[in-house]
């Protein structure tokens, strides 16, 4: 079936350092979406992707769609400590509601 | 707007024991999904809903039922807990925006659940 792989599965940085993680699915997606899970919270939608190649930027985030649309990764620039949590990818396809997420990278900035 | 609500937010129950996990949604959202939640696995869906009165399964099924009687209402059922349903479960739900779904989920809080 399909699957969504996301690395690093952890990733410690000093604040200030840049940060990046990537999904890589075995099948094309229609679309990718990425959401941000603080600790002990639930996932918030952050941003989706649909078209092959894009990438969208929120202040010192970049998230980009590959070409294929089979690999996505978000971009962090300038970690702040407000960026701890976990990342998680999610792959789409359309008209079934139904996302497959990736393992998630889980995020520590230390002061 | 409440968005997405889960009852109870923490839950103990002894093996072979069953309850069900309530979720409601206020949006109007004809899609919604339950998700388990285990450390270095992501999330990963049980069951989801397309409407009332559709369900399917999703990637993890096996010991879960639910049913979708109303747009806002999808109940999870665990028939006879076992420790590996030790978990933490998110219901979500997400909406169609003209042909295409967008999938764009609303999550909520989330349920705690241990099972000795």
């Amino acid at each position: 079936g399909q699957q969504v792989m996301q690395i690093p599965q952890y990733q410690h940085v000093q604040e200030g350092e840049d940060f990046t993680t990537y999904c890589n699915s075995s099948t094309t997606l229609s679309n990718i979406q990425w959401y941000k899970q603080r600790p002990g919270g639930h996932p918030v939608f952050l941003i989706q992707l649909v078209k092959s190649g894009e990438v969208k930027k929120q202040k010192r985030l970049t998230f980009q769609f590959g070409e294929a649309k089979k690999n996505s990764s978000l971009h962090i620039t300038a970690t702040q400590t407000t960026d701890v949590g976990t990342y998680f990818c999610a792959g789409g396809k359309s008209n079934t509601g139904k996302l497959i997420f990736g393992q998630g990278t889980t995020l520590q900035v230390k002061p | 707007n409440a968005g997405v609500t889960q009852t109870p937010k923490f839950q103990v129950l002894k093996t072979g024991q069953s309850m069900t996990l309530q979720c409601a949604q206020d949006m109007n959202h004809e899609y919604m999904s339950w998700y388990r939640q285990d450390p270095g696995m992501g999330l990963r869906l049980i069951h989801y809903s397309v409407g009332a009165g559709i369900t399917d399964q999703g990637e993890v099924p096996n010991g879960y039922n639910v049913s979708r009687s109303t747009t806002e209402d999808f109940p999870l059922r665990l028939l006879s807990a076992a420790p590996s349903q030790t978990s933490v479960y998110f219901c979500a739900s997400s909406f169609r925006d003209g042909g295409l779904a967008r999938n764009i989920q609303y999550f909520g809080a989330g349920t705690r659940l241990s099972v000795l």
